[in-house]
């Protein structure tokens, strides 16, 4: 069974930092290209970042560029997301997921002073 | 730039088939899309991959009543039979150089 297990989520002030992390099983980690995906309070989905299955590729969206880092280790079958210069609009349920299929559970971060 | 067009609700009765649509902007009718749901309080779930040929690929354990189409510019997820556990908000997301997700529609079941 596929499952992708998010964890490091919590409450920072605004300007802080921190790492989520995902932790995968039951299908080839390393050969899977990996996203991380969030959702504000009562909103729709929004794509953050992209790393391919090697790494050689990385994509963020405009809205976190130059605040968070992907990264990943296929020896641990786990990808980060390195969050700083946090914002209260950074508020949201964050899920890593595959580029077309695979969810995990999501972790809440909550930016407030 | 492109953009994935939802309408952001629908409804039908319980026992009957619904068709959500996803519009692709224009130029981009050979773009694979995929249907994800997202229950109340629950994570997003995959459910279908509509390509561009005509191909489909289902999540694991998707029922049959979930099924897709495409035409032109549209893509289009068709449920039948519908159960109260259908009751959800139903997301179309396709690639480009990062995941490109529509409004949502969420759907009711009367």
């Amino acid at each position: 069974e596929v499952q992708l297990v998010e964890s490091g989520g919590g409450s920072v002030q605004p300007g802080g930092s921190l790492t989520l992390s995902c932790t995968a099983s039951g299908f080839t980690f390393s050969a899977y290209s990996m996203n991380w995906v969030r959702q504000a309070p009562g909103k729709g989905l929004e794509w953050l970042a992209y790393i391919s299955s090697r790494t050689n590729t990385i994509y963020y969206a405009d809205s976190v560029k130059g605040r968070f880092t992907i990264s990943r280790d296929n020896g641990k079958n786990s990808l980060s997301l390195e969050m700083n210069s946090l914002r209260v609009d950074d508020t949201a349920v964050y899920y890593c997921a595959g580029t077309w299929d695979y969810w995990g559970q999501g972790t809440v971060v909550t930016v407030s002073s | 730039q492109l953009v994935l067009t939802q309408s952001p609700s629908a409804s039908a009765s319980l026992g009957a088939s619904v068709k959500l649509t996803c519009t692709l902007s224009s130029g981009h009718s050979n773009k694979d899309i995929a249907w994800h749901q997202q229950r109340p309080d629950e994570a997003p779930r995959f459910l279908i991959k509509l390509n561009g040929d005509g191909s489909h690929r289902k999540g694991d354990g998707i029922p049959d009543r979930f099924s897709g189409s495409s035409s032109g510019t549209e893509r289009s997820l068709t449920i039948s039979s519908l159960q109260s556990e259908d009751e959800a908000d139903y997301y179309c997301q396709t690639w480009d150089n990062g995941k490109v997700f529509g409004g949502g529609t969420r759907l009711t079941v009367l």
